[in-house]
């Protein structure tokens, strides 16, 4: 069974720009969660999608976004991007239940 | 606001010892979760603990919870190199009802490096 994949695994942008990553969970997954990853703040939890319905978002301000499609594919946004925004983002599925399987991640830096 | 603390925070240990690492966390909840990350990659999953007196073993690591004392620990046995890593615990905010995956709170890390 493939894993989850996110794309892209690297990506640089500029101040003010926006960006889009995207998440594929595990076939048959309906569960993705997002999560920052900074040296300075660590692992934070950005959000939760269950059969395309956000259920649960950590404290992040709106210019963090996302949304889940039907076939569960998962994608986030962030508008206007800021230099404390460069971090690794890691995406992670789950059939429902407590355990759940981390993608790649996608590295953003923002100079 | 629910945090969690690892402790220590960096540890560096020969081959051949034991250690443990603890992770104290602030919730009533009973799942509890530690995860490996190498330089670079993402977040393995090691052990998933949902009840208070769990206990989990694989290869050389062990972790237990006492949801009473709100602590897990992942004791480390005869460490070898290839174990060298960050081990992260992490926690769930609460477990929704009909499903689905709640958001984790993780501690900020134990940075571990064994030397031969």
């Amino acid at each position: 069974k493939a894993g989850v994949t996110q794309t892209p695994r690297y990506l640089i942008k500029t101040r003010g720009q926006q960006v889009t990553l995207s998440c594929s969970p595990i076939s048959g997954h309906r569960s993705v969660s997002w999560y920052q990853q900074t040296p300075g703040q660590g692992l934070q939890f950005l959000f939760e999608y269950f059969s395309e319905t956000q259920r649960n978002k950590g404290n992040f301000p709106g210019r963090f976004s996302g949304r889940q499609f039907s076939n569960s594919r998962s994608e986030m946004n962030v508008s206007t991007l800021e230099l404390g925004d460069s971090a690794l983002y890691l995406c992670a599925s789950s059939l429902g239940g407590p355990r759940r399987h981390f993608g790649p991640g996608t590295r953003l830096l923002v100079l | 606001e629910l945090k969690v603390e690892q402790n220590p925070l960096f540890l560096s240990m020969q081959e051949g010892k034991n250690y443990t690492i603890y992770c104290n966390y602030s919730t009533t909840s009973d799942r509890l979760y530690w995860y490996r990350q190498d330089p670079g990659k993402s977040l393995e999953s090691l052990f998933v603990l949902l009840s208070n007196g769990a206990v989990k073993q694989e290869g050389r690591l062990m972790a237990s919870l006492d949801t009473k004392a709100r602590l897990s620990t992942l004791h480390i046995t005869a460490a070898v190199h290839d174990l060298s890593a960050t081990y992260f615990c992490a926690v769930d905010e609460a477990v929704s009802s009909g499903g689905g995956a709640d958001g984790l709170t993780f501690g900020k890390g134990t940075h571990l490096i064994i030397q031969p």
